[in-house]
């Protein structure tokens, strides 16, 4: 079943421009993940922050936690036409009681034009 | 160079042909899983491994059987494929679950149809 869901689904944006996207959950969680997929290939990881994390960093990656709205936003600055993906977030499955798999959101897709 | 390798990446055949679909991982990572994406449905994990000889049942297991073997490989096996097994497939791989907080690691697909 899917847990987290990406918000919005899908966005538009000129090259330059920062990316915003969310994702919001439904249960407690020790981490949450960030993965990119480009169209037709495997997802790759991009960042992971943990429960007791409020903010990372990675290069233009900004990704936020708030556990207290069980939220999390994905920010990519100064975006270029190779951010075109689409980018989905995933967390453990803890309070269900089973860390041997990730919750899936259905993604956000991310369009930035030249 | 780190990977995971799924073959093949396309394949059309027809209901009830039997149907492998291999995946290797150079990383010597104990777990690995099979995904189908579906517009609509994102992500659903079919199998997981924790290690040689550990498998056990993702969200979708309905028509697919997996064996691991070897530590480096995780086959998919469809006996008797049927349409609705029409899908993107993923092999992921990682040091332990993610639900620990490890990254995975993805193959880049199999596109399959079943006709």
């Amino acid at each position: 079943s899917q847990q987290g869901e990406e918000d919005p689904q899908a966005l538009s944006i000129q090259e330059g421009e920062n990316a915003t996207m969310n994702c919001s959950y439904k249960t407690s969680i020790n981490n949450l993940q960030w993965y990119r997929q480009n169209s037709g290939r495997g997802l790759v990881h991009l960042i992971l922050i943990r429960s007791n994390e409020r903010e990372k960093h990675s290069g233009r990656l900004r990704v936020t936690l708030d556990t207290s709205k069980k939220s999390s936003s994905l920010l990519i600055t100064a975006s270029r036409a190779a951010d075109t993906a689409s980018y989905f977030c995933a967390t453990d499955g803890s309070e269900r009681g089973n860390n041997r798999k990730l919750i899936w959101g259905l993604g956000t897709s991310l369009g930035v034009n030249p | 160079e780190a990977q995971v390798t799924q073959n093949p990446r396309y394949l059309i055949t027809v209901t009830g042909k039997k149907l492998t679909v291999t995946c290797s991982q150079n990383m010597n990572h104990e777990y690995m899983s099979w995904y189908r994406q579906d517009p609509g449905l994102g992500l659903r994990q079919i199998y997981y491994s924790m290690n040689v000889e550990v498998t056990d049942k993702g969200d979708v297991p309905e028509g697919y059987k997996v064996s691991r073997k070897e530590k480096r490989n995780f086959p998919l096996i469809l006996e008797s494929p049927s349409p609705n097994q029409t899908s993107l497939y993923f092999c992921a791989s990682s040091l332990d679950p993610g639900g620990r907080g490890q990254p995975q690691h993805f193959g880049d697909g199999t596109r399959l149809s079943i006709l």
